[in-house]
């Protein structure tokens, strides 16, 4: 089973910041949050991901709570395109892989 | 361009029939990866090879079968054995560079039954 929850949709305005809710309360100490999305009918696109500290790059955000049970995906200005199903991944699993639960389908209307 | 090239696009099989998908990828990852997703559904695991010449078994794989000749190569041979083999197929790679395992994906196989 999957190690996170996340609503199973929001809707964000064009152009403002969308803000993605995940929790992951059963997180170790050694584990990532990993953030993918998909769009429709294709391959999944890694976002980012964090173990502690906030982390940001050029697509967005990610807020982890000091406890670490919870953390945020924030598109700063949200576009068409970034209409997707959003997955926060705890990595777990023996073997490494990336335990993908249902997601967030984010849809972003104009 | 660098990147994991899956093909085909979209596959039909016939019964009994087995078929190949191809993984390709010019990283230099190591470690390669097969997930099957149902209509709605999240990833599910099948295979996952960390090194040349070594695969496990993922979640679910009875039915399929893999083989890691090359580093840069994971092909994927759904069998007659796999009766509900109707989804989407998706191969991915990944390097551990000590900050976290990030795995890419390819486009992805859409396989169907006739």
């Amino acid at each position: 089973d999957a190690k996170t929850t996340q609503p199973p949709s929001m809707d964000c305005a064009e152009g403002r910041a969308a803000n993605l809710p995940c929790n992951h309360s059963t997180i170790s100490g050694n584990e990532y949050v990993y953030w993918y999305r998909q769009i429709h009918s294709q391959g999944p696109q890694y976002i980012i991901h964090g173990l502690k500290n906030n982390e940001t790059n050029e697509m967005a955000s990610l807020i982890i709570t000091e406890d670490r049970k919870s953390s945020t995906l924030i598109l700063p200005h949200a576009t068409l395109r970034d209409t997707a199903v959003y997955y926060c991944i705890v990595r777990g699993g023996s073997q490494g892989n990336l335990i993908f639960g249902k997601g967030t389908k984010l849809s972003v209307k104009p | 361009d660098g990147g994991i090239t899956q093909s085909p696009k979209y596959l039909f099989r016939k019964e009994g029939q087995n078929v190949t998908l191809s993984c390709e990828q010019n990283l230099n990852h190591d470690a390669m990866y097969w997930y099957r997703q149902d209509p709605g559904q999240g990833l599910r695991l099948i295979y996952y090879s960390q090194i040349v010449n070594d695969f496990q078994k993922g979640d679910i794989a009875e039915g399929y079968s893999v083989s890691r000749e090359k580093k840069e190569s994971f092909p994927l041979t759904v069998t007659s054995a796999q009766k509900n083999p109707t989804a989407f197929y998706l191969c991915a790679s990944s390097i551990d560079r000590g900050r976290g395992n990030i795995q890419y994906f390819g486009a992805g196989t859409r396989l169907s039954v006739l």
